[in-house]
């Protein structure tokens, strides 16, 4: 699986948008894009995917550039609720039976 | 839908003894299942791919004679740790339809 950066923290003041960047600089043409967040001492959501195109769905907004080389997940109103490790990662499948390889991810503080 | 429940979500046991986890799916059935171990602060770690009526494939440095993974039905996998001992300490998390669905995860302590 291709690799992802992601920086390691990040602060965001409530109600504001938060905007968490992906590097997967060497994604192939095949492999999507996936958003996972870990509140601390739960285990993991799913958030959001794509391939190509930008995705919105009820939870946030993922935006891939036009290269795929890069992304950004963006939580339009963050709450406190949304204070979570961000995981981002490529894969193959869509949701097919493929072991998933987590990263470090980006730790999200929401500040009140 | 697509819930996958996971049982006990936090238990204590003495070193040397064994400690079985479930991870069930609800409303689905799950042909593979996948066990991940995550310690503090660290990000999770794959342990096994849990397969229905066939033998669990374990990832390199996982001991599969200290973690007896069974997936004997299309909705339940377990996990069993063996002789647990303190370095096991850790949370264990399940996962169905890889990544569309995590167990809550069980927090298991070895004293």
């Amino acid at each position: 699986d291709a690799k992802t950066t992601q920086p390691p923290s990040m602060d965001c003041a409530e109600g504001r948008a938060a905007n968490l960047p992906c590097n997967h600089s060497t994604i192939s043409g095949n492999e999507y894009v996936y958003w996972y967040r870990q509140i601390h001492s739960q285990g993991p959501q799913y958030i959001i995917h794509g391939l190509k195109n930008n995705e919105t769905n009820e939870m946030a907004s993922l935006i891939i550039t036009e290269d795929r080389k890069s992304s950004t997940l963006i939580l339009p109103h963050a709450t406190l609720r949304d204070t979570a490790v961000y995981y981002c990662i490529v894969r193959v499948t869509n949701f097919g039976n493929e072991k998933l390889t987590f990263g470090t991810g980006t730790r999200l503080t929401i500040i009140p | 839908g697509a819930v996958v429940s996971q049982h006990p979500s936090r238990v204590i046991c003495k070193s040397g003894t064994s400690v079985k986890i479930e991870c069930r799916s609800l409303d689905f059935q799950a042909t593979t299942m996948f066990w991940y171990r995550q310690f503090p602060k660290q990000s999770l770690m794959l342990m096994a791919t849990s397969n229905e009526g066939s033998k669990a494939t374990y990832e390199q440095g996982v001991e599969k004679d200290k973690f007896l993974i069974n997936h004997a039905s299309l909705t339940l996998s377990t996990l069993t740790v063996t002789s647990a001992h303190p370095e096991d300490s850790s949370f264990y998390i399940c996962s169905a339809i890889s990544g569309y669905t995590f167990g809550s995860g069980t927090r298991l302590t070895v004293v």
